[in-house]
């Protein structure tokens, strides 16, 4: 069965340190990987993708994404935080059965504190 | 602006009083879909569309309804809620449901409360 995990439910880092969210994935064939950035009272923004291609993905807000197929995973990145990247934040794979459906299966959420 | 709209936000009612929450979209995206959201499970998926007047069950559809009447709009109906249903619901649309590298964009959210 295809699952993402997310295995810290709330990551903590002071502004201007590097953040790291961290998602682990299981799937059969080809991972598509989302992130997806939920602030409060606000619904999800999509934040980056994975295809296929170079493992470092850039998005929005100057996040980025490194795709590892050894280890199964695609950790979310960004090189200094600011206090407003405060959120939750979701990874996702694409979920593939016989090509019919587009279902997105979210991991658990991480939520992200940056501290001023 | 591109954009998917649900309404209401926000809603509390009580058990078994029928409700709707619709959700519309202006990219003319053939895929639609709608998810739940829960503390500790994140996003779960309850029905989708693939296109006008085609639906399907996905992970969690006991006691949701949907219909696909016209390629904007994919309403979720709660015929007869019950507090199991307090949730937040998400809709989403993309381009296709074909289309694995395909973005799916998500409205703001239904907050809801069955008493």
């Amino acid at each position: 069965a295809q699952s993402v995990a997310q295995p810290e439910d709330q990551v903590n880092v002071a502004e201007g340190n590097p953040l790291t969210v961290k998602c682990t994935y299981s799937v059969s064939g080809n991972p598509y990987l989302f992130w997806y950035v939920q602030y409060p009272n606000r619904g999800l923004q999509f934040l980056l993708k994975y295809i296929t291609g170079d493992n470092l993905v850039k998005g929005s807000y100057g996040f980025e994404a490194e795709f590892n197929k050894s280890q199964t995973s695609f950790h979310l990145k960004k090189p200094s935080a600011l206090v407003s990247d405060s959120a939750l934040y979701f990874c996702a794979v694409r979920a593939l059965y016989g090509g019919a459906t587009n279902k997105l299966i979210f991991g658990t959420g991480t939520l992200l504190a940056v501290q001023p | 602006e591109a954009q998917v709209t649900q309404n209401p936000r926000y809603l509390i009612t009580v058990t078994g009083k029928k409700l709707t929450v619709t959700c519309s979209q202006n990219m003319n995206h053939e895929y639609m879909s709608w998810y739940r959201q829960d503390p500790g499970l994140g996003l779960r998926q309850i029905y989708y569309s693939m296109n006008v007047e085609v639906t399907d069950k996905g992970d969690v559809p006991e006691g949701y309804k949907v219909s696909r009447k016209e390629k904007r709009n994919f309403p979720l109906i709660l015929e007869s809620p019950s507090p199991n249903q307090t949730s937040l619901y998400f809709c989403a649309s993309s381009s296709s449901g074909h289309q694995p590298t395909d973005t799916q964009y998500f409205g703001p959210g239904t907050r809801l409360t069955v008493l």
